[in-house]
């Protein structure tokens, strides 16, 4: 049972580059997050989905876009890398079950901006 | 506005000392409150929820609407405690969680 998945494990870009994030869950949950984790500040949600087609700003939305269009995936895009955006990305989802609501991470991004 | 405060970066102690790692909230609904953990090359997972009133791993945390503080409790801690700690809010609607700073646990030998 895979849960999430995320690729790539590792990216180094340049400034100026465009790159794509993907996040699999195959738990057929309905709601997914991008969140990014920095020392000191902990974990910030960037964007979030509560469902297939549809998607929000979270805490730290400026330079992030992300797409929804099957209900596994979510895609977290970055059109014009800065080095303020080297960070770790954790993608999560969730059921959405009010009564047993508990997030599951992957396993994490680790992108470097140059 | 809701926030999480987790006001240690790093708390250090000695195996079987008690440990209590400290959360505050601030939040205008009723809250529901997380504590995850993230131990060393391991996945960020849920270690415990306020509304299960649950015990795992020996940790227990209680909501005290009062001080809007959840803080984490062991009364021994192990070597194998040692991770990384994040309180977590959840939001009315259900679908945000926001996360505090986080809290680094090391437990010495």
């Amino acid at each position: 049972n895979a849960g999430v998945t995320q690729t790539p494990k590792f990216r180094v870009l340049k400034t100026g580059q465009s790159m794509t994030l993907l996040c699999a869950q195959d738990m057929n949950h309905e709601y997914m997050y991008w969140y990014r984790q920095d020392p000191g500040m902990g974990l910030r949600l960037i964007h979030y989905s509560v469902g297939e087609g549809t998607t929000a700003k979270g805490e730290v939305p400026d330079g992030y876009n992300v797409s929804r269009l099957k209900k596994q995936n979510f895609l977290l895009g970055l059109e014009s890398a800065a080095p303020s955006q080297t960070s770790v990305y954790f993608c999560a989802s969730s059921s959405g079950d009010a009564t047993n609501e508990k997030l599951f991470f992957g396993s994490g991004t680790q992108l470097s901006v140059l | 506005a809701q926030r999480v405060t987790q006001p240690e970066k790093l708390l250090s102690v000695f195996k079987g000392a008690p440990v209590e790692l400290k959360c505050n909230y601030s939040y205008s609904g009723s809250p529901e409150l997380f504590w995850y953990v993230q131990y060393s090359r391991q996945r960020l997972q849920l270690l415990l929820r306020h509304i299960s009133r649950e015990s795992i791993k020996g940790f227990t945390a209680d909501l005290n609407k009062g001080e809007t503080s959840f803080h984490l409790k062991k009364p021994f801690a192990q070597e194998e405690d040692s991770a990384m700690y994040y309180c977590a809010l959840l939001n009315t609607g259900g679908f945000k969680t926001i996360f505090g700073a986080g809290t680094r646990l090391f437990v010495k030998a």
